[in-house]
């Protein structure tokens, strides 16, 4: 299967508290991206790093890429109530036109 | 960013019957579009991909006379659940992608399918 793993499969934490989320990936890839999505609803993208790329930012967001270990970490700083929600990461793998999308995280923070 | 729609956001149907779900690329031409499929607490999980004016390509073990896919235009890609049963239930999302522009997917809002 070309589907990513993420770790934690849950996360709870406190409002205000970071939440760090992990996406390994098995081939090579153009680009991760990073999506939330409430309970019930669609995909918001939230972040998109190139292969070349090793950090973004993006607000309270930060994504680190490791190419050589084929993994992805999003970390939430300063959580609040509102980013509760499931996390995914998606591959943009070389060769094919289609995201692959990871396990997801579902994160809880309680206000 | 680039936005795509799709319709409708919930249906219910009865046993039997077909849906047809809509996705439309906005602003964009979309080339190629993808329809995922998503599980309760599960990720999404693609289903076919189309490109228009060809046929879909359907993944493994994605019956492609249950899930009809048309792509017949740039900016529209249609996907008609056929003889629907409970089990077909599900949250069906669609992304769009120019892969000429060579431009990252966009998602639509996805569609509650509820079939009774």
């Amino acid at each position: 299967s070309q589907q990513g793993e993420e770790d934690p499969q849950a996360l709870s934490i406190q409002e205000g508290e970071n939440a760090t989320m992990n996406c390994s990936y098995k081939t090579s890839i153009n680009n991760l991206q990073w999506y939330r999505q409430n309970s019930g609803r669609g995909l918001v993208h939230l972040i998109l790093i190139r292969s070349n790329e090793r950090e973004k930012h993006s607000g309270r967001l930060r994504v680190t890429l490791d190419t050589s270990k084929k993994s992805s970490s999003l970390l939430i700083t300063a959580s609040r109530a509102a980013d509760t929600a499931s996390y995914f990461c998606a591959t943009d793998e070389t060769g094919a036109n289609n995201l692959f999308f990871g396990t997801g995280t579902r994160l809880t923070v309680i206000p | 960013g680039a936005v795509v729609s799709q319709h409708p956001s919930r249906v219910i149907c009865k046993s039997g019957t077909s849906v047809k779900i809509e996705c439309r690329s906005l602003d964009f031409q979309a080339t190629t579009m993808f329809w995922y499929r998503q599980f309760p607490k599960k990720s999404l999980m693609l289903m076919a991909t189309s490109n228009e004016g060809s046929k879909a390509t359907y993944e493994q073990g994605v019956e492609k006379d249950k899930f009809l896919i048309n792509h017949a235009s740039l900016t529209l890609s249609t996907l008609t659940v056929t003889s629907a049963h409970p089990e077909d239930s599900s949250f069906y999302i669609c992304s769009a992608r120019d892969l000429w522009a060579n431009t990252e997917a966009f998602f639509g809002q996805g569609t509650r399918l509820t079939v009774v």
